[in-house]
């Protein structure tokens, strides 16, 4: 139980186009996800808290004109990143909130490799 | 200011040889700490969670305690597939459910 799939994995873009990576809750309902970028050698950095049917939360220091974060359902969460470039290339990871009586936790999705040329 | 420090950063152990991963937090209040582990190329699998001080959980060969201060992660009789970087998260009192991640342990088991 508790998987997260994003798509694509991977994504090779021409400077100045945009690019969207979609986050989906298999077989649970996530009320909200979250989307951090991670660098090289590097821990996972929080970009933004996407709940559902309400705007996203994010970080400081983030764009969020250029990431724009849609959770139009309970199983999904969209990031999209306007006018790449290549200094946007990094991995992005999702994550999704499972909540129970005695738990709450995140479960990752497997990541998205995104090359802007 | 909160913080989470992950000790060592690499560690490299031959199969079979035990150690532990430190995970020690300077935190305003703990609702929760996460342990998870990452392949390269890979998001983040989720290992454990521990909420207060004196819990201990075990999988297989890891075994996750939590004291106020400190967590660790004991892992028993490694084997080569292992290999993995390690991440503690704080999840804080008043964070609006946000991890807070060390920047890992970089371990690799040899035969």
């Amino acid at each position: 139980g508790a998987v997260v799939s994003q798509h694509p994995s991977w994504v090779i873009c021409k400077s100045g186009t945009s690019v969207k990576i979609e986050c989906r809750s298999l077989d649970f309902q996530a009320t909200t996800m979250f989307w951090y970028r991670q660098f090289p050698k590097q821990s996972l950095m929080l970009m933004a808290t996407s709940n559902e049917g309400s705007k996203a939360t994010y970080e400081q220091g983030v764009e969020k004109d250029k990431f724009l974060i849609n959770h139009a359902s309970l199983t999904l969460s969209t990031l999209t990143v306007t006018s790449a470039h290549p200094e946007d290339s990094s991995f992005y990871i999702c994550s999704a909130r499972s909540t129970g009586e005695y738990t709450d936790t995140q479960y990752f999705g497997p990541g998205t490799r995104l090359t802007v040329l | 200011e909160d913080q989470v420090t992950q000790s060592p950063e690499a560690l490299r152990l031959q199969e079979g040889e035990s150690s532990s991963l430190n995970c020690s937090y300077t935190v305003s209040g703990l609702r929760g700490l996460f342990w998870y582990r990452q392949d390269p190329g890979k998001g983040p699998e989720f290992l454990f969670t521990l909420y207060s001080a004196g819990e201990e959980k075990e999988k297989e060969r890891l075994k996750a305690t939590l004291t106020k201060k400190e967590s660790f992660l004991h892992i028993t009789a490694p084997k080569p597939e292992d290999s993995a970087t390690y991440l503690c998260a704080v999840c804080l009192t008043g964070g609006g459910n946000k991890l807070t991640f060390g920047t890992g342990t970089q371990l690799k088991v040899e035969l």
